[in-house]
């Protein structure tokens, strides 16, 4: 079955430098790409997500990153504000199961 | 349009019992999944169904079971819980196949005493 890896598990970044979050997959099945952004307390919200026939995608102040051939992507976050401060999940996916990562949580030092 | 809904939002059962959750998710709506969230494991795929069929599954013990229903709506069913059963359940609605967005409902908080 499909191992999403998710690196590193914590992150601290002073308010307006760059975080960035890395994750392997393993099944080459794996054709979605989402990630989820969790807030203390509150379900995991979808923040962006990319699928296998795209290369990078941004939005705003998030973009990401797919290399297919080396099984791995990668999330970007510019410009941090506290409100970033969250869990977040990469997730990998074929027709019929959400493989996720073990999260990342990130801290916005002001 | 109403959100994923998950009831009841917490549950305190004891070693031993058996628990129903329930999600229905957005209308419209067809797949419905579920997952295990404790601390430092991340999301834990456990089933999916999507028209009343069970289309893949996690790799947890057969206590953990699942239904839906005509109208999408699911039911998870944990037997005989043990301590470490107790987590966030979270299901998720999506509109077909896994490769689309998921909606995750508030959760349902179980503590197996």
């Amino acid at each position: 079955g499909e191992n999403v890896e998710q690196h590193p598990s914590t992150l601290s970044v002073q308010e307006g430098d760059s975080a960035v979050i890395k994750c392997t997959y393993s099944d080459s099945a794996s054709n979605y790409f989402p990630w989820y952004k969790q807030e203390l307390g509150k379900r995991p919200q979808l923040i962006i997500d990319i699928r296998s026939n795209v290369g990078e995608k941004k939005d705003q102040r998030i973009a990401v990153t797919l290399n297919k051939t080396a099984k791995h992507f990668s999330l970007h976050i510019t410009e941090t504000q506290p409100e970033d401060s969250a869990v977040y999940f990469c997730a990998a996916s074929d027709d019929y199961k959400l493989s996720f990562g073990a999260g990342t949580t990130v801290t916005v030092r002001a | 349009k109403a959100g994923v809904t998950q009831t009841p939002r917490y549950l305190i059962k004891t070693r031993g019992q058996q628990v129903t959750l329930s999600c229905s998710p957005i209308s419209g709506h067809r797949s419905v999944s579920w997952y295990q969230q404790t601390p430092g494991q991340g999301l834990q795929f456990l089933f999916e169904y999507f028209s009343e069929t069970q289309r893949n599954k996690g790799n947890f013990p057969g206590r953990f079971s699942g239904r839906q229903f005509s109208n999408s709506r699911s039911e998870m069913n944990v037997s005989t819980l043990e301590l470490g059963d107790s987590a966030l359940y979270l299901c998720a609605s999506s509109e077909g196949h896994m490769n689309t967005e998921a909606f995750f409902g508030q959760g349902t908080r179980l503590t197996v005493v």
